[in-house]
């Protein structure tokens, strides 16, 4: 059965802090490895991960994949209120693009 | 495109009535997801949809759930009797071959 666990379960940092989300998995033929923010409502896409080492960015956020120990990171630079959510990473196999989902992890970034 | 659009946004109950969750996905996505979030479970695949039929539903929790795509552009998720157990919300997500999925903004269910 796939696995996903993130790490840590929640978090709380002060406005400009640097925090880095973790993300383990176990998957049968693996494909990709996404990560996705949710506020209050929907998940919405940030990352989509499929190579080992090569590092993807968009403005304060990075994420790069070891596809041999089998993890992922998140990284947020200088936080801000904003970045506040719970932060959702997931596993595609090769065959059906369907997601198994972690936990989450849930952050909150204080003024 | 609007997105993927669920019906209805906020759904309340009483236990043993039929509740069915409406879906349309992004209009040239050939895979729909039907996904349940909890506190305790998070977000569990329910059932997928490639091209209009039925793939893996083994995340389906029972036979009182079922789900339909009759077309391209629509999906129903129907909880037959419903029970306070099914309360939570309900995503629906589509995405192509090639393509990260793209999430609803849920339905949140609630059975009294």
């Amino acid at each position: 059965e796939d696995k996903v666990v993130q790490s840590p379960l929640s978090l709380v940092v002060h406005e400009g802090d640097t925090v880095t989300l973790n993300c383990s998995y176990e998957v049968t033929n693996f494909r990709s490895l996404l990560w996705y923010k949710q506020e209050k409502k929907a998940p919405t896409f940030l990352f989509m991960l499929t190579s080992s080492g090569i590092e993807k960015k968009s403005g304060r956020l990075s994420s790069i994949l070891d596809k041999k120990e089998l993890f992922s990171i998140l990284n947020i630079t200088a936080t801000q209120t904003g970045d506040s959510a719970v932060y959702l990473c997931a596993v595609e196999r090769n065959a059906g693009n369907m997601l198994t989902f972690g936990g989450g992890t849930r952050l909150m970034v204080k003024p | 495109d609007a997105g993927v659009i669920q019906s209805p946004r906020h759904e309340v109950t009483e236990m043993g009535q039929e509740v069915t969750l409406r879906c349309k996905p992004i209009s040239g996505h050939d895979y729909l997801f039907w996904y349940r979030q909890t506190m305790m479970r998070g977000l569990e695949l329910l059932i997928y949809f490639n091209n209009n039929v039925p793939i893996d539903d083994s995340g389906m929790p029972e036979d009182r759930f079922s789900a339909k795509m009759p077309n391209a552009s629509f999906s129903t998720l129907k909880i037959q009797p419903s029970e306070p157990r099914d309360s939570a919300v309900y995503f629906c997500a589509s995405s192509t071959t090639s393509s990260e999925a793209f999430f609803g903004q849920g339905t949140r269910l609630t059975v009294v």
